[in-house]
């Protein structure tokens, strides 16, 4: 079984400020991950994934995120925030091959302070 | 607008009380997930459909749960006999079987949330 670990439950950061959100995941088989958004009354929105290849990703909304197979985590970083950034974000996992669930983290609330 | 939409958005019920969520897929996706997100949670997988066929359940879906994709287009959750646990934000996701997103991403729908008094 897969299981995902976000470390911090809130991050609360100064606007234009760079912002790192932990995310580490265990699993025994090889894995895709991704980042998700969910912001106030909606559904989640894909930020990022990764697949296989280059280790750093680039998502959306000048968001991105680096595996490393070794520690077995994918945190996600942006180097200046804006408000509108203020949401919770989610790291989720997905077996590369035989099932099609995702296996989602805690979620941290990350609130950026003007 | 041409996402995943989900009806109700919002519905209270009393315990003991059956619902029932409809979920319309993006058109043309052949798989259709149903997650719950408690609070201060995150989704949790509940059953997926690819076409007519569930393929998948967690052990999440009790016998009290049931989902349906009759024709391979909506889907329906209903939950019998419902508890205040069973309060929670109901996800339904879709995607498509290959072509270039392949079928990585899974696109979500709003959510119902669901209130049991």
């Amino acid at each position: 079984a897969q299981s995902v670990t976000q470390l911090d439950s809130q991050v609360p950061v100064f606007e234009e400020a760079p912002v790192e959100l932990r995310c580490n995941y265990s699993s025994s088989v090889s894995v895709y991950l991704f980042w998700y958004v969910q912001y106030p009354n909606q559904g989640l929105q894909l930020l990022l994934k990764y697949l296989s290849g280059s280790t750093l990703v680039k998502g959306i909304n000048g968001f991105e995120a680096e595996f490393n197979k070794s520690q077995t985590s994918f945190h996600l970083r942006k180097p200046s925030v804006h408000i509108s950034d203020t949401a919770e974000y989610f790291c989720a996992v997905r077996k590369a091959a035989g099932s099609y669930q995702l296996t989602f983290g805690k979620g941290t609330k990350l609130s950026v302070i003007p | 607008d041409t996402g995943v939409s989900q009806d109700p958005r919002h519905k209270i019920t009393k315990r003991g009380q059956n619902v029932t969520f409809r979920c319309d897929p993006i058109s043309e996706h052949n798989r259709l997930y149903w997650y719950r997100q408690t609070l201060g949670q995150g989704p949790e997988f509940l059953t997926y459909f690819q076409n007519e066929a569930q393929l998948e359940k967690s052990r999440l879906l009790s016998d009290r749960f049931s989902a349906e994709r009759p024709k391979g287009s909506f889907s329906t959750l209903e939950i019998q006999r419902t508890e205040q646990g069973d309060s929670a934000m109901y996800l339904c996701a879709s995607n498509p079987v290959g072509g270039r997103a392949g079928d990585y991403e899974q696109f979500f729908g709003p959510g119902t949330r669901l209130t049991v008094l």
